[in-house]
């Protein structure tokens, strides 16, 4: 199964505050039809996941954009330029091109 | 709009089967994959398995010989069941919808103890 390694654990980020989160990949995510199937999701506490970024950098719909994804191949990087109050939790990458899906361990964000 | 809702029992006894099912509204099942998913306690999520648009399915090989997953498209909804029930199978079980997972329930915590 393919690993994906999150850093940091942990951020800590006043508001207005911009931090990015890495997501590395045990191998390519580059599928065979030349996508990159590598989401985002933020799971805000006591709630369900929520997608805010699909195939490394689009914006799922509704989503601010200070939220930003890049990477390709095996790093990917998820970007928030501003953090505001609301998006404070975890936020995980996965992977969609190799079977079976996989997520990262997540990322806690709290305000310092 | 798009929706999924989870059901299913809160308790299950060890050994014994665990049934959930995902009501969905907003979208046909004959044109969006669904999937299950699970989160243990403060922990990372767990990709289960997923119904294809074309009623095929799909495993995680963690679960493969005790998963299955149906669904009823006349009524909206996929089903999962699970065998052979242990206490580390207690965790919260959402259904997800699309390649994405871009629409999530809201999640039925199973509770496996005697």
């Amino acid at each position: 199964d393919v690993v994906l390694t999150q850093t940091p654990p942990t951020l800590s980020a006043t508001i207005g505050q911009s931090v990015s989160i890495s997501c590395r990949s045990s191998q390519s995510l580059l599928d065979s039809d030349g996508d990159t199937y590598l989401n985002w999701l933020l799971q805000r506490p006591g709630q369900s996941p929520q997608l805010l970024i699909y195939s490394v950098s689009n914006l799922e719909s509704g989503v601010p954009n200070r939220f930003s994804g890049s990477g390709s191949e095996t790093d990917f990087t998820l970007k928030i330029s501003g953090v505001e109050a609301e998006d404070l939790g975890v936020y995980y990458c996965m992977q969609a091109t190799h079977a079976p899906y996989t997520f990262g361990a997540g990322t806690k964000l709290e305000l310092k | 709009q798009v929706q999924l809702k989870e059901s299913g029992p809160g308790l299950v006894q060890p050994s014994q089967t665990l049934s959930l099912t995902c009501t969905v509204s907003g979208f046909s099942l004959t044109s969006y994959s669904v999937h299950w998913v699970r989160q243990h306690s403060g922990k990372s999520l767990e990709w289960m398995g997923r119904m294809w648009s074309d009623g095929d399915t799909s495993y995680n090989s963690a679960f493969t010989s005790r998963l299955s997953i149906s669904r009823d498209t006349s009524k909206s909804q996929v089903f999962l069941k699970m065998n052979s029930l242990q206490t580390e199978d207690t965790g919260t079980y959402y259904c997800t919808m699309g390649i994405s997972l871009a629409y999530w329930g809201q999640g039925t915590l199973v509770t496996v103890s005697s």
